[in-house]
């Protein structure tokens, strides 16, 4: 079956310590995004790929870095810097770009960090 | 970037249709509309988009008002498992065609 995969669902982390959060496509997709959701909001673009090893900054990239170094593959990494991490993180890919291709969202993960 | 209003919460029966509404009076002529649906703790699912005329799918309507400033989105017999948040997207050309959510509609269904 295609789609997007992202693991693990649940990830728990002590303060100060930076955590990767996996994405897989196989969808064939060239386009990659990952957002954030705070709880009661809607979600905001954090990085985005449009192509393989290229990427760009979203709205609330702070804190925050990502590699796009095979096309069904977009890994971000939560920083220490990040002032607050916990949240639920959405990996989403789209088969262009531009507004014309639906983004398909893969099932989140959950990350909380003590 | 242009920004969507929708109501917080609406009520619809089971088996009846469920119509809702979305303002978006400042999108641009080529921004697309998008509606998704999020189930507590799930990824957003894609349900439909359009430019200026009216689509359908398999799941769902999006009627979009000639001048463009508004949307509804219909799901013709609702059931149970459409309880969810709907959001109403305007979806742009720069940072990649980025989603710009907004709050979203918390659609129950009721028996």
């Amino acid at each position: 079956d295609g789609g997007i995969t992202q693991s693990p669902k649940y990830l728990f982390r002590k303060e100060g310590q930076n955590v990767t959060l996996s994405c897989e496509q196989n969808l064939n997709h060239d386009a990659m995004y990952w957002y954030r959701q705070d709880p009661g909001q809607g979600l905001r673009l954090i990085y985005y790929s449009q192509i393989v090893n290229d990427f760009q900054k979203g709205d609330i990239a702070e804190g925050y870095s990502v590699s796009r170094e095979k096309k069904e593959s977009f890994p971000l990494t939560v920083t220490s810097a990040q002032k607050n991490p916990t949240a639920f993180y959405l990996c989403a890919s789209s088969g262009g770009q531009g507004p014309i291709y639906e983004q398909y969202f893969g099932p989140g993960t959950r990350l909380t960090v003590t | 970037d242009a920004k969507t209003t929708q109501p917080t919460s609406m009520d619809c029966a089971e088996g009846r249709a469920a119509n809702l509404p979305c303002n978006h009076s400042t999108i641009s002529g080529n921004e697309y509309v998008y509606w998704y649906r999020q189930i507590h703790s799930q990824g957003p699912q894609y349900i439909i988009h359009g430019l200026k005329n009216n689509e359908t799918n398999e799941m769902a309507s999006l009627i979009i008002t000639e001048d463009r400033k508004s949307s509804t989105l219909i799901l013709p017999h609702a059931t149970l498992r459409d309880t969810a948040v709907y959001y109403c997207i305007v979806r742009v050309y720069n940072q990649g065609g980025k989603l710009i959510f907004g709050q979203g509609t918390e659609l129950s269904v009721k028996p």
